[in-house]
Order: structure tokens, then C-alpha cells, then sequence
């Protein structure tokens, strides 16, 4: 089956620690992001990629770094910088020129 | 900064009754506009595309996009309970490649 896949479901981070969260896509797109959710709060984008090798900061890039070295996968990690990282986070890829993205099931991350 | 605001509800509909769900959004160059739904606790899920003026039809969604009053909406005949959700709007903005913007989505709730 064609999808994106997520993982963990659920992270616990350690106050200093890094995170990295992963992002599996098997829809052969181009175009993969990042988003955060917050309680009662729409999609934040973090960082986009719009092909291998290249990525660009979203809107509340700070405190996280990303990756994309394969055209499958975007790993995002939550660096210690992020003072707030308790939230929502969803993947999703899109083929440039259809345009409408897909999510993942999301992971969702907790400070211990 | 490119804006798309809904009203964030909640949307109570008695069960058979039709459910609108309103849409505006600021960059007049917009070309793409896109529903999601996201039930609590889940990931968005796209549910309609729709790119030219007019009405676009699929099953009991009608998507309704008038560019010149930059608004889009969402019908949803026959509500049933299960279709209660929060519903995103997203825009693709002129100039941003593959970028979406979403509004911070409007809760529906389908009453017995």
C-alpha cells in the first residue's frame, strides 16, 4: 500500500535531549513537510522539502533541524533549543504539480 | 502575510440537515484550494480539491469557490454524526511552490 508512514506514535523527550522523528513516503512525490499542532490550533509548517538534497524553514523553523537525503524520507529532529516541543506532529508529501498534501498518522511528542 | 480564516465553530447540525462550512482567504492569486478533515486525536484527510470557480460534486461534499468574493466552502448534505470533525481549509498562495496555507478549521458537530 502507498502511504506515509510516521514514527514513533507517541515520544517522550528529556529536558536537554534531542528527538528525531521519522518520515517514510512510498508515494514517489517530490515535495515533503513538516507541521506542527497544538491544542485547538491549525498546522504550523516547520520545514519543507522540495527535493533531494534541498529543504527550506517554514514558518517556526527554530529549535528544529531536518534532513533530506533520500527522496523517501524527511527525518525531523527537535533539538534542545526547543523550549516547547509538546505537540502534535504531522508529516506529509505532495507530487509538485497535483499539489494536495497527504499526512501521516503523526507523532506525538511529550516532555518527561 | 497570506491569510485563510474560518470560523472556528463549533458548527452544530441536527442529523439529514446540510452543513456549510465557510472559507475566506487574502491572496487574490490563490489557484488552488483544498478541504480536510481531522478527527480529534487524528491526522488531516483530504477530502475535496477544487481549482476553477463553481461547484465541485463528490458524493454528499459539494466544494464551492468564487475567486472574484475570494471564498471557498464546503457543503455537506445529509450530515450523518460520523462526519463530525474539525475541517481545514487550505490554499496553495501564488508564488510559494508547493506551500499550503491552512486556516485553523471549523468544528462540526452532527446531532442525533
Amino acid at each position: 500500500d502507498g502511504g506515509i508512514t510516521q514514527s514513533p506514535k507517541y515520544l517522550f523527550r528529556k529536558e536537554g535531549q534531542n528527538v528525531t522523528l521519522s518520515c517514510e513516503q512510498n508515494l514517489n512525490h517530490d515535495a515533503m513537510y513538516w507541521y506542527r499542532q497544538d491544542p485547538g490550533q491549525g498546522l504550523r509548517l516547520i520545514y519543507y522539502s522540495q527535493i533531494v538534497n534541498d529543504f527550506q524553514k517554514g514558518d517556526i523553523a527554530e529549535g528544529y533541524s531536518v534532513s533530506r537525503e533520500k527522496k523517501e524520507s524527511f527525518p525531523l529532529t527537535v533539538t534542545s533549543a526547543q523550549k516547547n516541543p509538546t505537540a502534535f506532529y504531522l508529516c506529509a508529501s505532495s507530487d509538485v504539480r497535483s499539489q494536495p498534501q497527504h499526512f501521516g498518522d503523526g507523532t506525538r511528542l511529550s516532555i518527561l | 502575510q497570506k491569510e485563510v480564516e474560518q470560523n472556528s465553530g463549533p458548527l452544530s447540525v441536527p442529523e439529514g440537515a446540510i452543513a456549510s462550512l465557510n472559507c475566506t482567504y487574502s491572496d487574490r492569486g490563490s489557484q488552488s484550494f483544498f478541504w480536510y478533515r481531522q478527527y480529534s486525536g487524528k491526522s488531516p484527510e483530504l477530502i475535496m480539491s477544487i481549482y476553477s470557480n463553481g461547484d465541485k460534486e463528490d458524493g454528499r461534499f459539494t466544494a464551492q469557490l468564487n475567486k472574484a468574493s475570494q471564498y471557498v466552502s464546503l457543503l455537506i448534505r445529509d450530515s450523518q454524526p460520523s462526519d463530525s470533525a474539525t475541517y481545514l481549509c487550505a490554499v496553495k498562495n501564488t508564488g510559494t511552490a508547493s506551500k499550503l496555507t491552512f486556516g485553523t478549521g471549523t468544528r462540526l458537530q452532527v446531532t442525533l
